[in-house]
């Protein structure tokens, strides 16, 4: 069967330094991954999306960066985190693109301050 | 560009109820419409999908409906358990990428 793996669960890091989420697929193979953001009080939000390695695709500007270095692993940067990138970052898989459903990881709590 | 609106940010209902909860958007008819569940602190699980051409879709105690004319749909409960309590999103392909775009959701709260 199929697993997602998603970490840290939590950190808290301050503003001006730099993030790194990891986010690694289990079981299948040439997943489509997906990066969204929940801030509170707000729904779900596209952050960036990849359809093979190293192609990456932005949906928003902003102060973040991801990358996919292996078929079944994708990687959420920041340089230098600011206050707003605070959130519940959530990983994500299809099989296929806009026909199918996402099966999410757990998630990643950052508080920036 | 297409938007998604849940209209109830909150619905409490009493134990044995059916809960209904309304998704509107606002352009054109996807090809299909999804549901998930999210629980406090963890990442939203899939329960349902729908398409265009479905105007009902039962899966045990839920079911969903697609209404293209009104652009809506509607997910309910039956049985409503306290075990039902939960925020419930639901979801839609937009954009030339066809990517899933998300309401803000509905938290149902189910009293015993």
């Amino acid at each position: 069967s199929q697993t997602i793996h998603q970490w840290p669960a939590t950190l808290v890091q301050p503003v001006g330094s730099p993030l790194s989420l990891e986010c690694t697929v289990e079981g299948t193979s040439n997943p489509n991954l997906y990066w969204y953001r929940q801030a509170a009080g707000r729904g779900l939000q596209l952050l960036f999306y990849s359809v093979g390695i190293g192609q990456i695709s932005s949906e928003v500007p902003q102060n973040l960066s991801a990358s996919r270095p292996q078929d079944r692993q994708f990687i959420l940067s920041s340089k230098k985190l600011l206050l707003s990138d605070s959130g519940f970052y959530l990983c994500a898989w299809s099989i296929t693109r806009n026909t199918g459903e996402l099966f999410f990881g757990e998630g990643s709590r950052l508080t920036v301050l | 560009s297409q938007k998604i609106e849940q209209n109830s940010e909150a619905l409490n209902i009493q134990e044995g109820k059916t809960a209904t909860l309304t998704c509107n958007y606002t352009n054109y008819s996807p090809a299909y419409l999804q549901w998930y569940r999210q629980d406090p602190g963890r990442g939203p699980v899939f329960l349902l999908l729908i398409r265009e051409n479905e105007k009902e879709k039962r899966k045990e105690r839920l079911k969903v409906t697609f209404d293209t004319t009104l652009k809506q749909s509607l997910f309910h409960i039956t049985a409503s358990q306290p075990a039902d309590s939960a925020t419930y999103l639901c979801a839609l392909a937009s954009g030339s990428q066809g990517n899933l775009i998300f309401g803000k959701g509905t938290k149902l709260s189910v009293k015993p």
